[in-house]
């Protein structure tokens, strides 16, 4: 069975703070994916990385950097945490098969910004 | 540019009852893949199905079913005989042939009472 493991399911950080969040995955996938999810907007794509020290912006990149030194590795980075960024942040990783693509999501990190 | 509209925020049913979660979309790739997660309360994003564009069938699984129309851009997802345990918000997404990455809705909370 693929495993996406989220380093925490919940979070609290005052503003300014750096925040790291990580995110492994055991089945050697190419991509990754760091999404951020909020009631009434869905999941959008904050940043995603298809290879080692490759990484591209999503939707929504601002005030987010990531970093993947290891391909099972993929951390999302909060500069200096903003209440708006209070939100639960799912880590996917992708594979493709002769039907396409399938995405395995971790289980979310809910971030709270005080 | 590629859109996912679930335009039901909330559905609310009894136990039994049949319920139809609409689902359309929008993109100018010919080939594309179109999929439905399920949310249940503990934040896990559940993969339920996937479907690429040239295959229209429609999918049946248990009490699932699944109706792909590329005539009206719409992938809308049956429960038959709804219970209890199928409550969550069920997302809708797309993706590009060549791009991994997914396009979500902004998701349908279902409710199933006793």
């Amino acid at each position: 069975d693929v495993k996406v493991t989220q380093s925490s399911r919940y979070l609290v950080k005052r503003t300014g703070e750096k925040v790291f969040l990580e995110c492994v995955q055991d089945m050697d996938h190419e991509n990754m994916f760091w999404y951020r999810q909020d009631p009434g907007l869905g999941l959008r794509l904050i940043y995603f990385s298809y290879d080692v020290k490759m990484k591209e912006k999503g939707d929504i990149p601002e005030g987010y950097s990531v970093s993947r030194e290891k391909k099972e590795r993929f951390s999302l980075i909060l500069e200096s945490a903003s209440t708006n960024q209070t939100s639960m942040y799912l880590c996917a990783s992708s594979a493709r098969d002769l039907s396409g693509i399938e995405q395995y999501f971790g289980p979310g990190t809910r971030l709270t910004v005080t | 540019a590629q859109k996912v509209t679930q335009a039901q925020t909330e559905i609310s049913v009894v136990e039994k009852e049949d319920v139809t979660l609409d689902c359309v979309y929008e993109t100018r790739d010919t080939t594309y893949y179109l999929f439905w997660y399920k949310q249940p309360p503990s934040g896990e994003l559940v993969f339920l199905i996937r479907r690429n564009s040239f295959d229209e069938q429609n999918e049946i699984s248990g009490r699932y079913s699944w109706n792909f129309q590329k005539s009206t851009s719409s992938f809308n997802f049956t429960i038959t005989a709804s219970q209890v345990v199928d409550s969550a918000v069920y997302f809708c997404a797309l993706s590009e042939e060549l791009i991994d990455k997914l396009i979500f809705g902004t998701g349908t909370r279902l409710q199933v009472f006793p």
